[in-house]
Parts: C-alpha cells; structure tokens; sequence
C-alpha cells in the first residue's frame, strides 16, 4: 500500500514568487493535514481538511498561504507570493476517520528554500 | 495554549542500554498523548498512543508511561539498537485531530 507522498521534494525559488506543493494521502483517507516545520523549531500545525472541507485552518500563517483539497483527494497548497520567513519543510498528513484517526501517516515533507 | 517540553540535548547510550526520554506538558491534560519517530530527511512515523486512563503502554521494546498528575509521558526504548538513533516526538491533540509536537529529543546509540 502506498504512503502519504509529496510533491516536489525540494523546491527553491525567489521571494515574491509562487510556489504549489502537492500531497497525495492514503487512498481512503478522509482526514489530510499540513504541518511546517520552520528552522530550529518545533513541526506545527497548519491545517485540517476532512474530505474536500477545511475542517481546521487556525494554524495557517496569513493570507499568502491557500490550501485545496477538491474532490476530497489530493491537496495543494500554495504560498503566493513568497516571503523568506516561508521556508521550511512542509509536511502533509492523512489519517482515516473515527478513532483510527488519531494514527496520522506523515508524507516525507517538501524542503521550501525562499532566497 | 499547550506547550510541550522535550530534552533538547542529544541521549546518548551504548547498545543494550534502556533509552528514557521525557515529555512534559503544561496545560490540560489531553485525552491522549502521541510519540513518534523521525529520521533525517522523512516524515515523523507514528509509534505509540497512551490515552490518559492508561498508566502504561508497551509494544515490543517500547514503553511508554502517562502521569496526568506529574503532566508528563515518559518513553522507554529497551536493549537498544544502533537503528534506534533517530528524532523522537511527543504530540498531543489541541482539539480534535490537531496535534502539537514538541521539538523532539535526538537519541544517538552506539554499537
């Protein structure tokens, strides 16, 4: 079975540029998430979605950062523009529903470098 | 809000030894408390959940125990292994699924 996968791997690019990151979670999951950790610091919550809505969005830094996840599937999440305070590794989470849920799978992360 | 504490230094141990390291919270006490497991360049893995009428939990060479009074889990890697340096992290639910991690505590065995 596959896991939580995320694309791309890495990416860097220059402050006020766009950049999409992409998660594909465990098929069946309803349950996705978005964590960042930041240089230094703790991983910290971005946000919820079950299924296509946002269930949780408290962690979400400011307006520059949109995420969607249409049709319930995979998610995007896009940072627009860029600021150099952005960069970190993202790392996205799936989960199934119920009590079950409280066992997140964790993607590999996506290392974000803003010059 | 809740915040979590984990031992910032590297644990170094020799193999065979018992790793413990600790978690302490400083709010509520959550209905259940998380640890994980995260080497370089992946995600966080999942280990272990202790809810919190749970005094002790194991799994193969791992235990955890949970005191609500002391607000403080604490996780045990016994007959450790070379393959168990790694980044372990506590996490606790904010409110529903959401979770908060510590900064995690690098233990490092040597063969």
């Amino acid at each position: 079975e596959a896991g939580v996968t995320q694309f791309p791997s890495h990416s860097v690019i220059e402050k006020g540029q766009t950049v999409t990151l992409r998660c594909d979670p465990i098929s069946g999951h309803d349950n996705l998430y978005w964590y960042r950790r930041v240089m230094g610091k703790e991983i910290k919550f971005l946000l919820h979605f079950v299924k296509e809505s946002k269930q949780d969005e408290s962690g979400m830094p400011n307006n520059r950062f949109l995420a969607e996840r249409t049709g319930g599937t995979y998610s995007t999440l896009k940072v627009q523009p860029a600021e150099l305070e952005d960069s970190g590794v993202y790392f996205c989470a799936s989960s199934a529903s119920g009590l079950a849920g409280h066992e997140q799978f964790f993607g590999p992360g996506t290392r974000l470098t803003v010059l | 809000s809740q915040k979590i504490e984990q031992n910032s230094e590297a644990l170094n141990i020799q193999e065979g030894k018992t790793a413990t390291l600790t978690c302490n919270y400083t709010n509520y006490s959550p209905a259940y408390l998380q640890w994980y497991r995260q080497d370089p360049g992946r995600g966080p893995v999942f280990l272990l959940l202790i809810r919190e009428n749970e005094k002790e939990k194991r799994k193969e060479r791992l235990k955890v125990t949970f005191d609500t009074t002391l607000k403080q889990s604490l996780f045990h890697i016994t007959a450790s292994q070379p393959a168990d340096s790694a980044t372990y992290l506590c996490a606790l639910p904010d409110s529903s699924y959401k979770l908060i991690f510590g900064s995690g505590t690098r233990l490092l065995v040597r063969p």
